[in-house]
């Protein structure tokens, strides 16, 4: 059963529009969310993160919003440039057994920014 | 400060055989995690280890099995290795003592099983 799901596996978007990723989770225990970019060949690296607390979380081009009712959150990147082209990870944790935080990933939406 | 560091970057073994991968975390990060990545398929979680204990595990066979020394460096190793064994192995090290931290990986250790 697929708690974190990325039901988009591309998108692509021209240089200088917004690009919006989508991600759906089914457990209501997860408390904090993420996004990892990863290039071919590399480790993720760590984007953005929003507390369940919050509905918004902004830095720099990358936006993170959470709808918790809908158990939704997105990532909006503007401008898109083309260096942004990747594969963009959404996951989540839930605290487990006290100080203990799992990451469940979605599959990955692969974003291509056209020049 | 140096990155998520794991050894080695490329690996071919043989079906049968077995294989051990390390990971040294970020200096001053004691919690280390450890995912498969498929093709086609997002980061499965396998395991994680705080202060030398294993904390979580993932729905892995028992092949898949892990430590962690005193100085947080992480070793994972596979037993009897099969050909769906072929994947990116990726570690993952967090600072404990908060409530949310994120997750810094390493470039992974791409293992091939032939």
């Amino acid at each position: 059963d697929q708690q974190v799901k990325q039901n988009s596996p591309s998108l692509s978007v021209q240089e200088g529009r917004i690009s919006i990723l989508n991600c759906d989770y089914t457990n209501s225990m997860f408390d904090y969310f993420l996004w990892y970019k990863k290039y071919p060949a590399e480790g993720p690296t760590f984007l953005i993160s929003i507390s369940s607390i919050k509905d918004k979380n902004e830095d720099g081009r990358f936006t993170v919003f959470l709808n918790k009712s809908a158990k939704h959150l997105s990532l909006h990147i503007v401008p898109s440039q083309p260096g942004d082209s990747a594969v963009y990870f959404c996951a989540a944790s839930a605290r487990s057994g006290g100080s203990n935080y799992k990451l469940t990933f979605g599959k990955g939406t692969l974003l291509t920014v056209n020049p | 400060k140096a990155g998520v560091t794991q050894t080695p970057r490329y690996l071919i073994k043989t079906r049968g055989q077995q294989v051990t991968l390390s990971c040294s975390p970020i200096s001053g990060h004691r919690s280390v995690s450890w995912y498969q990545q498929t093709p086609g398929q997002g980061l499965q979680f396998l395991f994680e280890y705080f202060s030398e204990t294993q904390r979580n595990k993932g729905n892995f066979p028992g092949r898949f099995s892990g430590r962690q020394f005193s100085n947080s460096r992480s070793e994972m190793n596979v037993s009897t290795l099969e050909l769906g064994d072929s994947a990116l192995y990726l570690c993952a090290s967090r600072q404990q003592g908060r409530s949310n931290t994120e997750a810094f990986f390493g470039q992974g250790t791409r293992l091939t099983v032939v």
